[in-house]
C-alpha cells in the first residue's frame, strides 16, 4: 500500500535554532517529492521538489534531501524564524496517473 | 496572477441544511482538485478534473457529496445533507501539466472552513 509517514508529528523549536523534518514514503515507482509549507488558516504553498535523481535541493534557508534508495527524504530549516511556524506537508507523487499520497504533516513551533 | 480563488471562506450551517463550496481555479491550469483536511485525516483527495472532465471521484465519502465543472473557470462541491461529521477544512486546488511531464505543483486556496452544527 502507497503510504507516506512524516515525523515528528510536531516540534517546538527556539528561533535561530535549526530543525531537520521526516518524511518517509513506500509509494513504488517513484516520481517525484514535494514539500508544501501551510500556514495557520491558510493553504498549503509548496517549497520545493525532489525527483529521482536529485539528491539535495536548497530554496534559501530550506535544504531539502531525497535518498530513492531508502525512499526518505528530509526537510532541513536553519536559522529557524518565527515564520517558519507552520505545518509541513510530504506529498509524494508515483508514476503516470497514480495519485498523490499525502503525509499527515509535521506542525513546527517556533518561539522567540 | 490571482490565485485559486475559494468562497465562503467560512460556513456555519445546521445539520441537513446543503451546503455549496465554489472554486475558482488559475485561468489555464487544466487540473482542479477538491480536498478535504481535518487534524486527524489530514489532506485528503475527493475528486479530481481534468479538462473539466471528472477523473477519480472515488475520495468522495457517499452521495451526499457532488461536484460538478461547468466550464473552465468554475467548479462547485456540493454536500446534501451535510452532517456534523462533515466539518473540516475544504480546499480547492489547480495544478497544469509542466512540458516535462513533471505533474505540475498544486496551487491551493485559502480553503472554505465548515461546520455543521
Amino acid at each position: 500500500k502507497n503510504q507516506v509517514e512524516q515525523s515528528p508529528q510536531s516540534l517546538i523549536i527556539l528561533e535561530g535554532k535549526n530543525c531537520t523534518l521526516q518524511c518517509n514514503y513506500t509509494v513504488s515507482p517513484f516520481s517525484n517529492l514535494r514539500w508544501y509549507k501551510q500556514d495557520t488558516g491558510r493553504g498549503p504553498v509548496s517549497l520545493t521538489i525532489m525527483t529521482f535523481s536529485e539528491n539535495t535541493k536548497s530554496n534559501g534557508r530550506y535544504t531539502a534531501t531525497l535518498d530513492a534508495d531508502t525512499k526518505q527524504s528530509s526537510l532541513h530549516i536553519t536559522a529557524s524564524q518565527l515564520s517558519d511556524s507552520a505545518s509541513y506537508i510530504c506529498v509524494v507523487r508515483g508514476q503516470a496517473g497514480t495519485a498523490l499520497i499525502f503525509g499527515k504533516g509535521t506542525t513546527l513551533s517556533v518561539s522567540s | 496572477d490571482a490565485g485559486v480563488i475559494q468562497s465562503p471562506r467560512h460556513e456555519v450551517t445546521e445539520m441537513g441544511q446543503e451546503v455549496t463550496l465554489r472554486c475558482k481555479p488559475i485561468s489555464g491550469h487544466d487540473y482542479l482538485f477538491w480536498y478535504r483536511q481535518t487534524m486527524m485525516r489530514g489532506l485528503e483527495l475527493l475528486i479530481y478534473f481534468n479538462n473539466n472532465v471528472p477523473i477519480d471521484d472515488s475520495g468522495m465519502p457517499e452521495d451526499r457529496f457532488s461536484a460538478k465543472m461547468p466550464n473552465a473557470s468554475f467548479s462547485t462541491l456540493k454536500i446534501q445533507p451535510s452532517e456534523p461529521r462533515d466539518s473540516a477544512v475544504y480546499f480547492c486546488a489547480s495544478s497544469k501539466t509542466s512540458i516535462a511531464g513533471v505533474t505540475g505543483e498544486l496551487f491551493f486556496g485559502e480553503g472554505s472552513r465548515l461546520t455543521v452544527l
